[in-house]
């Protein structure tokens, strides 16, 4: 079945230093994909997300890219801070409208 | 408001008990979602309602039984839980299918 492969599963960056968390989807089919920011004990947190006609986008410190003949996307943190430290989740959008997740990746900014 | 909310924000129930989670948006939004959440895992999708209408329904247990009132309220009833129900369970909405989902900060339940 459609799944998103996310890598890796802990990045730890110094702070000041970019993090850059990769995902790979697999249904060809798939047009949007979100990224969430889930802080210990929090909901998850729409903080950026690209649709399939668009190869990049940007919002302040955050990025993400999309190669859609590589299906993979890939999300980029620069000059982090220590609030940067949460799971990140990316997921992919299927033609039923239907979020298929990544396992996340634990982001730990090291003072 | 541009939030959803969740109550409660914890529960802890026996497994031969009763209850019910609530979720509220008044956004506007035609589309309302309930994800499990397990420690350390994604959220894992449960139900979609569009226009107050059960659109997925992803094999669920029939334990777990979702309702739409209207299309700023859904609730989840509970009954005759598991242990292994124990969960974070999240509500989220958006405008519709098609739009980006914004979630509430969810009911942590407990299951004994």
């Amino acid at each position: 079945g459609e799944n998103v492969e996310q890598h890796p599963s802990t990045l730890s960056v110094q702070e000041g230093d970019s993090a850059v968390i990769k995902c790979t989807y697999s249904d060809s089919a798939s047009n949007y994909f979100p990224w969430y920011k889930q802080e210990l004990g929090k909901r998850p947190q729409l903080i950026i997300d690209i649709r399939s006609n668009v190869g990049e986008k940007k919002d302040q410190r955050i990025a993400v890219t999309l190669n859609k003949t590589a299906k993979h996307f890939s999300l980029h943190i620069t000059e982090t801070q220590p609030e940067d430290s949460a799971v990140y989740f990316c997921a992919a959008r299927r033609s039923n409208y239907q979020l298929i997740w990544g396992a996340g990746t634990k982001l730990i900014i090291k003072p | 408001d541009t939030e959803v909310t969740q109550t409660p924000k914890h529960l802890v129930m026996g497994m031969t008990n009763k209850k019910s989670l609530k979720c509220e948006q008044h956004m506007g939004h035609r589309a309302m979602y309930w994800y499990k959440q397990k420690a350390k895992k994604p959220p894992e999708l449960m139900f979609v309602y569009s226009y107050e209408k059960l659109s997925i329904n992803e094999s669920v247990p029939s334990r777990f039984s979702p309702e739409c009132p209207n299309s700023s309220l859904l609730n989840l009833h509970l009954h005759a839980l598991q242990p292994e129900d124990s969960a974070l369970y999240l509500c989220a909405s958006s405008q519709r299918r098609d739009y980006e989902q914004y979630f509430g900060p969810g009911t942590r339940l407990t299951v004994t």
